[in-house]
C-alpha cells in the first residue's frame, strides 16, 4: 500500500491564484480529512469527509472547497489564495468504526503564497 | 523540515531516562484521546490512543494516562531513544465527531 500520498510537496502561488492539492489513499478508509500546520501551532482542521458525496466543515473552512467523489480521493482547493494561507498542508484518512483517532498522514505539501 | 513548533515546550532528556509528556485538555465530552508523533519534514504518526471510559493504557514503551477529573493526558516513553526526538501532539475526539488537535511538545533526546 502506498497509504496517503499528497502532490504537490511544495507550491508557491501569487495573492489572487487558485490551485487544488491533492490528496489520496488507497486503504479504502471512509474518513478523509484536511489540516493546516502553521509553526508553533498544532493541526488545524480545515474540512473532512465521512464518505464519498459527503463533506463537512472544520475548525478553519473559509477560503478553501473540498469534494469527495471517490472514496480514494480528497482534493482540496483554493480558490483566490492569500498570505494568511501560507502553510503546511496535511491531508488524512482513517477508518470510521468507534472514532477517528487513528489517523494516517499523507506527507504533506508546503505552501507559500506570495 | 519545516519550522513548526518554534515556540513549543520544549521537554530534555538524557538517553536512557524516562519521559513524560503532558497535556490538558478542555472537552469533557471527548470520548477518546490520541497521541502523535512528527517528526521533522513528516506527518504526524499515531502512537497510541485511550478511551474516556480508562486511565491506563499501554504501548511498546510508551504508556498513556488520562486524568479526567483534572483533563489531563500524559505520555510516558520508556528508556528514551535519539530516535524519539520529535514533536508530540495530543489530541481529542468525541465518537462520529472530529479530532481536536494541541499545539504539541518538542522532545529532544541527548546523547
Amino acid at each position: 500500500n502506498a497509504g496517503v500520498t499528497q502532490t504537490p510537496k511544495f507550491q508557491v502561488l501569487k495573492t489572487g491564484q487558485s490551485m487544488t492539492l491533492q490528496c489520496a489513499q488507497d486503504m479504502n478508509h471512509e474518513y478523509m480529512s484536511w489540516y493546516r500546520q502553521d509553526p508553533g501551532m498544532g493541526l488545524r482542521l480545515i474540512h473532512y469527509s465521512v464518505g464519498a458525496g459527503i463533506t463537512d466543515q472544520g475548525e478553519v473552512p473559509n477560503g478553501y472547497n473540498v469534494s469527495r467523489s471517490t472514496t480514494e480521493d480528497f482534493p482540496l482547493r483554493l480558490l483566490s489564495a492569500a498570505p494568511s494561507q501560507t502553510s503546511v498542508y496535511f491531508c488524512a484518512s482513517s477508518y470510521l468504526g468507534t472514532g477517528v483517532g487513528e489517523q494516517y498522514f499523507g506527507p504533506g505539501t508546503r505552501l507559500t503564497v506570495t | 523540515g519545516e519550522s513548526v513548533g518554534l515556540h513549543l515546550p520544549t521537554l530534555s532528556v538524557q538517553e536512557g531516562d524516562n519521559s513524560i509528556i503532558n497535556c490538558a485538555y478542555s472537552n469533557s465530552a471527548s470520548d477518546y484521546f490520541i497521541w502523535y508523533k512528527q517528526e521533522s519534514g513528516k506527518g504526524p504518526q499515531f502512537i497510541i490512543d485511550i478511551r474516556s471510559n480508562m486511565d491506563k493504557r499501554q504501548g511498546q514503551r510508551v504508556t498513556v494516562l488520562l486524568n479526567k477529573t483534572v483533563k489531563h493526558l500524559s505520555l510516558q516513553i520508556a528508556a528514551t531513544q535519539p530516535g524519539d526526538s520529535a514533536v508530540y501532539f495530543c489530541a481529542e475526539g468525541e465518537y462520529g465527531n472530529k479530532l481536536v488537535f494541541g499545539a504539541g511538545t518538542i522532545l529532544r533526546v541527548k546523547s
